[in-house]
């Protein structure tokens, strides 16, 4: 079945510094891949997706691209900001309408 | 675009008694509705799926009798939690999703926290 897989956080960082989040996915077929953002006490927030390989989504300084021959989808930011502090869930969809989530990863950003 | 409301944000009730959550696409319409639940630090759990008019097809493992699911509309959906107890106490959280072009997005609603006492 599908399946995501995120690197565990937290993930701290200071102000400024570059970000990675690892994402990687087992999948039939050629599914959707996303990238949600949750805030404290709120819901997910579509940060960027990418609907086939090679495609990048960018969003807020922040990109992914779709890799197909890695599997991944790896989140990356040039310089984050402590309001970028959140829970970033990577999922995919193959196409069946639901979407499969990774566990999340915690990132926290210091002044 | 592509807003999701819910409400209520919050809710405290006591054992046993029943609690209604809606959930509602504000500026597209929502062919597809999808209920979670999401405990402390964990990712979103699958609860049920819903289509407008349709009965709602149900995770395994969760109770239909329990968490009773009306898609009347396509831009309304509610969650029932039936006699809700302690354990019934989570995040609940909905998306909805077009069916149309880019279907495979779904906009989640800003959750609501349940609290049985």
């Amino acid at each position: 079945g599908d399946s995501v897989t995120q690197m565990e956080g937290p993930v701290t960082l200071s102000e400024e510094a570059f970000l990675t989040i690892n994402c990687t996915y087992t999948a039939t077929g050629y599914p959707s891949l996303f990238w949600y953002v949750q805030y404290p006490g709120e819901g997910l927030q579509l940060l960027l997706k990418a609907t086939k390989a090679d495609d990048k989504g960018s969003n807020k300084g922040f990109e992914a691209t779709y890799r197909k021959e890695t599997t991944s989808f790896h989140l990356e930011k040039g310089s984050v900001q402590v309001s970028d502090s959140a829970v970033y869930f990577c999922a995919l969809n193959s196409g069946y309408s639901t979407l499969t989530f990774g566990k999340g990863t915690m990132l926290l950003v210091s002044p | 675009g592509a807003v999701v409301s819910q409400h209520p944000s919050w809710v405290i009730c006591k054992s046993g008694t029943s609690v209604k959550i809606e959930c509602r696409s504000l500026d597209f319409q929502a062919t597809t509705m999808f209920w979670y639940r999401q405990f402390p630090k964990q990712s979103l759990m699958l609860m049920a799926t819903s289509n407008e008019g349709s009965k709602a097809t149900y995770e395994q493992g969760v109770e239909k009798d329990k968490f009773l699911i009306n898609h009347a509309s396509l831009t309304l959906s509610t969650l029932t939690v039936t006699s809700a107890h302690p354990e019934d106490s989570s995040f609940y959280i909905c998306s909805g999703s077009s069916g149309g072009a880019g279907s495979d997005t779904q906009y989640f609603g800003p959750g609501t926290r349940l609290t049985v006492l």
